[in-house]
Order: C-alpha cells, then sequence, then structure tokens
C-alpha cells in the first residue's frame, strides 16, 4: 500500500540553524500539507500546497518558512533560522479526493 | 471558528471493555469527520471517516457515527483489545484540499 514517508525521522539543530525537512507524498495525490505538533499540543496546520504554489498557510507558517517541490516526488519544509519554539513532530500528508494520509513525521529538537 | 473539541485523556481500560472516545465539532459549513490512530513511534493513521450526517464509518471493530443535531463524532468499539493502546486523535476538513483541524488527541491504554 503506497505511503508517505519523511525523512530525517529525527534532527537536532542549534537555534538560527536552517533546516530542511523532506517528505515523498503518494505519488497520484495532487494536494500537500505540513503539520506540527508541539508536544503534549493539538495538531497544527501550517500550510497546503497544490498546483505548484500555496493554497493556504495557518499564522505559524511565518516568513522563517518556506515550502518547495523541487522535483515530481519530494516535498520540502525548509525553516530559515530555527528557535526553540519550532521543537516539534512536523508531519507531512497528502490527498487526492479529500482524506489526508500522513507520514510518520519527522521530530525536530532546537536547542 | 472551526474546531474539534476531544474527550481529555488518558484512559485506561482492561482487555474486552466498552470503549468511547467523545468527540463533538464546531463548523461554518458541512464537514467530513475523521478518526486517526497514532500507535507509539509512528505516525497518523486513518481509522475510519465519515462524509455526511448520518453516516457511520467503521474500521478494525471501531465505529462513530457523523451526529449533525449534536454536532458529535464519538468513537466507539465493543471490546478493546491490548494492541488497541495508541493517541486518538479527532479531525475535520471543510473541503478536498482544505486543512484538517485535529483535537488534542485521547492517550488509550489497554491492560491485559
Amino acid at each position: 500500500e503506497p505511503e508517505v514517508t519523511q525523512t530525517p525521522s529525527h534532527q537536532v539543530t542549534q537555534m538560527g540553524q536552517e533546516v530542511i525537512l523532506r517528505c515523498v507524498p503518494i505519488s497520484n495525490h495532487l494536494y500537500f500539507y505540513w503539520y506540527r505538533q508541539i508536544l503534549g499540543q493539538k495538531v497544527e496546520f501550517l500550510v497546503s500546497f497544490y498546483n505548484n504554489e500555496i493554497s493556504e498557510k495557518s499564522e505559524i507558517f511565518d516568513d522563517q518558512f518556506s515550502v518547495e517541490r523541487p522535483d515530481g516526488s519530494n516535498f520540502t519544509l525548509k525553516i530559515r533560522s530555527t528557535k526553540l519554539e519550532d521543537s516539534a513532530m512536523y508531519f507531512c500528508a497528502s490527498s487526492e479526493l479529500g482524506t489526508q494520509y500522513f507520514g510518520p513525521g519527522t521530530r525536530l529538537l532546537v536547542l | 471558528g472551526d474546531s474539534v473539541t476531544q474527550m481529555e485523556g488518558p484512559v485506561t481500560l482492561s482487555e474486552e471493555a466498552f470503549l468511547t472516545i467523545n468527540c463533538t465539532y464546531t463548523a461554518t459549513g458541512y464537514p467530513s469527520l475523521f478518526w486517526y490512530v497514532q500507535y507509539p513511534g509512528e505516525g497518523l493513521q486513518l481509522l475510519l471517516k465519515a462524509t455526511k450526517a448520518d453516516d457511520k464509518g467503521s474500521n478494525k471493530g471501531f465505529e462513530a457515527t457523523y451526529r449533525k443535531e449534536t454536532t458529535s463524532f464519538h468513537l466507539e468499539k465493543g471490546s478493546v483489545q491490548v494492541s488497541d493502546s495508541a493517541v486518538y486523535f479527532c479531525a475535520l476538513s471543510l473541503d478536498t484540499g482544505n486543512q484538517f483541524y485535529f483535537g488534542t488527541g485521547t492517550s488509550l491504554t489497554v491492560i491485559p
């Protein structure tokens, strides 16, 4: 069964460093998403992407964040200058007809 | 705004007990409703869904009915197993391509 994959599974970085989180969505899906979950809190929407552009973004998704689909398979989330409060689990998802399928997540720890 | 309110956890049950996890929603339109499950160390997996009022989603012995009159989508299982131990998330979506709104998650532990 096709699944969404994410790399790395864990990442530790220093405050102020750039990080890139990678995702490979399910191949025939058209919509792509990033969510995050700070420990003990809700899963929060960051951004959705369709037809090579951002279709919706939340207040969390400020100028420090960007997304890209650099080729036909990868979907990346970049955080330009990480802050302590960016420490969270980041989930990628993709969908075709409304149901979103999630990857296993990347746990990001900013020190 | 659109939101999901989910029963606080953690919940601990004995094997074969009956499970209910409450979920209510607020939405400006007619949402689709979902339950996702997260097993330890894994991502969010779709458990079941319902796309319109009175629909019942079911999977692996779990059921939830979309109740528009009470704006609820409670998750139930008649007899839980140790392997059902996980965190359960209720979510809604208003349209294809739109963001999902998640509840806080309910941690379930089933003891033998």
